[in-house]
């Protein structure tokens, strides 16, 4: 696509429950990246894919966060038994095999848990 | 030591004046250095980015990168009141491929 999408743009979800988020990256772009933004906070990387492999989970904070791709496709993060500290922005981007150019992000996902 | 700095501000600046934003970081492997702006409630959006010690300038935005010093720096030149905005800077730190952005500085262009 022309852009990263990303989907919901909003998600309310009660506490306990668990939640998929989608990105779509840019046709050609190999890699993917999802990062957290707390309100008010910086970017906190989570997780980075280079086509279907995930070289770096470092930044999972807890096993209740699991994300996946298919191919240089569709990413899905996952939380399992949300908790209000899940709150925040959900961002996704995409790149060329190496950040060279800088990433193209979408336009998140904002994430509330009552 | 975080491994990217930045002042949070707020700066504030009138209109049509200059804002330098600063950013060090502490890995010598960065080779690769992006300035993303982000408006309130919006994703970033990337603005400049420099890979050579120097300055790059593209439009009224001047990069500069020092790498010896672990410093960059984005100058805005004839702030306009649009360009109020949080700036993230973004160094490749070599860890193949993410980038690590620091906590951003908040810019308020006074008309």
């Amino acid at each position: 696509g022309a852009g990263v999408s990303q989907s919901p743009s909003n998600k309310v979800t009660e506490k306990g429950k668990d939640v998929e988020l989608r990105c779509d990256p840019i046709s050609g772009h190999t890699a993917l990246y999802w990062y957290r933004q707390r309100l008010g906070q910086g970017l906190e990387f989570l997780i980075y894919f280079q086509g279907n492999s995930a070289p770096d989970k470092s930044g999972l904070p807890s096993d209740r966060f699991s994300a996946e791709r298919t191919g240089e496709s569709v990413s899905t993060l996952t939380i399992q038994r949300t908790q209000q500290e899940d709150s925040a922005v959900y961002l996704c981007a995409s790149s060329y095999p190496t950040p060279d150019y800088g990433y193209t992000f979408g336009s998140g996902t904002r994430l509330t848990v009552v | 030591q975080k491994e990217v700095e930045q002042n949070s501000g707020p700066l504030s600046v009138p209109e049509g004046a200059i804002a330098s934003l600063n950013c060090t970081y502490s890995d010598r492997v960065s080779q690769s250095f992006f300035w993303y702006r982000q408006y309130s409630g919006k994703s970033p959006e990337l603005i400049m980015s420099i890979y050579s010690n120097g300055d790059k300038e593209d439009g009224r935005f001047t990069a500069q990168l020092n790498k010896a010093s672990q410093y960059v720096s984005l100058l805005i030149r004839d702030s306009q009141p649009s360009d109020s905005a949080t700036y993230l800077c973004a160094p490749d730190m070599g860890q193949g491929g993410k980038l690590i952005f620091g906590q951003g500085t908040e810019l308020s262009v006074k008309p």
